[in-house]
């Protein structure tokens, strides 16, 4: 039982490349999310996906995409890198209310530098 | 919008030194809080989590309280070691489960 894993761990892009940071567990979790974290601005929501098939947008989607073709999997896209976008990404997932303790379940995390 | 504030920033206390940590929060309807752990360049580690009905939750040497009316969340530490020392993270949960966080209290227990 891995939990959830994220890859790459670290990455650097020029400014302009694009990437997609993929996202896995095996806990069986509906919801998933990608949140972003800086210094001094704690993590903050990106997107998230309540089930399979299922996307929506969190509190700072603009620059990313993501999408959630299988359960177990979420991935998030940066299609023209910014250095505003220079961050550490982490992924998580919680079974949700279904789940009585709908704990999420948190990723090591993914530092991107964008040059 | 939720927005969830932790006091102090940072704190050093030596080994054996019971401690609070403060969590507010400005809007009332949470689904739940929790509390998590996060040590320098790792992920984020679940320490406990109070259902918005509950008033507190305990584990081990950790004991969280809720007071959903005033906005209000305390993570208490008994008898601090060394290896507590790390940046403890409130988040807030509305609708789907999205998670709001504080910008955390990094703490420090020295011998």
């Amino acid at each position: 039982n891995a939990g959830v894993t994220q890859t790459p761990k670290f990455r650097v892009l020029k400014t302009g490349q694009s990437m997609t940071l993929l996202c896995a567990q095996d806990m069986n979790h509906e919801y998933m999310y990608w949140y972003r974290q800086d210094p001094g601005m704690g993590l903050r929501l990106i997107h998230y996906s309540v089930g399979e098939g299922t996307t929506a947008k969190g509190e700072v989607p603009d620059g990313y995409n993501v999408s959630r073709l299988k359960k177990q999997n979420f991935l998030l896209g940066l299609e023209s890198a910014a250095p505003s976008q220079t961050s550490v990404y982490f992924c998580a997932s919680t079974g949700g209310l279904a789940d009585f303790t709908d704990t999420q379940y948190f990723g090591p995390g993914t530092r991107l530098t964008v040059l | 919008k939720q927005e969830v504030t932790q006091i102090p920033a940072a704190l050093s206390v030596p080994e054996g030194e019971n401690l609070v940590l403060n969590c507010s929060f400005t809007d009332s309807a949470i689904y739940n809080l929790q509390w998590f752990r996060q040590d320098p360049g790792k992920g984020l580690t679940s320490l406990l989590l109070i259902q918005s009905s509950q008033r507190e939750q305990t584990s081990g040497r950790l004991n969280a309280s809720l007071d959903k009316s005033s906005g209000r969340s305390t993570l208490y530490i008994a008898a601090s070691q060394p290896g507590d020392s790390a940046t403890y993270l409130c988040a807030v949960s509305g609708t789907a489960s999205k998670l709001t966080f504080g910008t955390g209290t990094r703490l420090q227990v020295t011998l």
